[in-house]
C-alpha cells in the first residue's frame, strides 16, 4: 500500500497568516492527490483534487501544489472558519490511503 | 446537490453483525463508484471498500476481507455494507463516499456525514 505522511501533526497560526501543510507519498503518485478539511463531528469536506484543482465552492485562499511524491496545501490568509484538521489522500491505487492529518489551531 | 445519508450504526457485541445503508440523492447514482470509509476515534480516515458502478469490481482493505460485504442497488440509489464477525478495532464512524471521474480523469469524491459503529461487550 502507498503510505502518505503528514509529518506535522499540528500548526499554530493566527487569523491572516499563511499556512502551508505538507504531505509526502511513499512512491510517485503523479497528481493523484486529494485534500480534505474536517471539523469536529463532521465528515471530511473536499477542498482540492488532482493535486491543484479547487473544488467548486471552495474559497480561493486554498490552493494545492506538487506532483510525484511531495505535495502542499496552502491557505493564503487564514480565516477563523479554517481552524480544522486537514488530510491528504492518494487516489492512484486501491486501497486509497490517507495522511495522519494536520490540525490547524490557534 | 450530492447527498449521502448513512444509517444502521449502533452498539454491537464482538463477533456480532451489523448492516449499514447509504441513501443517495442529487446525482446519477449508477454513474458513480461508491465506497465505504471509516474513522476510528481520534484517528485519520481509512478506506474500507470500493465498488464499481455496475458492481463488477470490488476492492476491500485487507483488514475486513472475508468479514465485510458491500453491495449496491442502482434502481434504489442505495449502498450497503454487511459487517460480520465484528471486532473492537472495527469501532469507528463509517462514511458513505461516492465519486466520479471528471474529464481530466481524476476522481472527485463526496462524503456523507457518517454513522457510528461501536463494537463492545
Amino acid at each position: 500500500d502507498i503510505q502518505m505522511t503528514q509529518s506535522t501533526p499540528s500548526v499554530s497560526a493566527s487569523v491572516g497568516d499563511r499556512v502551508d501543510i505538507s504531505c509526502r507519498a511513499s512512491q510517485d503518485i503523479g497528481s493523484w492527490v486529494v485534500w480534505y478539511q474536517q471539523k469536529a463531528g463532521k465528515g471530511p469536506k473536499l477542498l482540492i483534487y488532482a493535486a491543484s484543482t479547487l473544488q467548486t465552492g471552495v474559497p480561493s485562499r486554498f490552493s494545492g501544489s506538487g506532483s510525484g511524491t511531495d505535495f502542499t496545501l496552502t491557505i493564503s490568509s487564514l480565516q477563523s472558519e479554517d481552524f480544522a484538521t486537514y488530510y491528504c489522500q492518494q487516489a492512484i491505487s486501491f486501497p486509497w490511503t490517507f495522511g495522519q492529518g494536520t490540525k490547524v489551531e490557534i | 446537490e450530492v447527498q449521502l445519508v448513512e444509517s444502521g450504526g449502533g452498539l454491537v457485541q464482538p463477533g456480532g453483525s451489523l448492516r449499514l445503508s447509504c441513501a443517495a440523492s442529487g446525482f446519477s447514482f449508477s454513474t458513480f463508484w461508491m465506497n465505504w470509509a471509516r474513522q476510528a476515534p481520534g484517528k485519520g480516515p481509512e478506506w474500507v471498500v470500493n465498488i464499481r458502478q455496475d458492481g463488477g469490481e470490488i476492492y476491500y482493505v485487507n483488514s475486513v476481507k472475508g468479514r465485510f460485504t458491500v453491495s449496491r442497488d442502482n434502481a434504489k440509489s442505495s449502498l450497503h455494507l454487511q459487517m460480520n464477525s465484528l471486532r473492537a478495532e472495527d469501532t469507528a464512524v463509517y462514511y458513505c463516499v461516492g465519486y466520479y471521474y471528471e474529464t481530466s480523469g481524476y476522481p472527485v469524491p463526496y462524503w456523507g456525514q457518517g454513522t457510528l459503529v461501536t463494537v463492545s461487550s
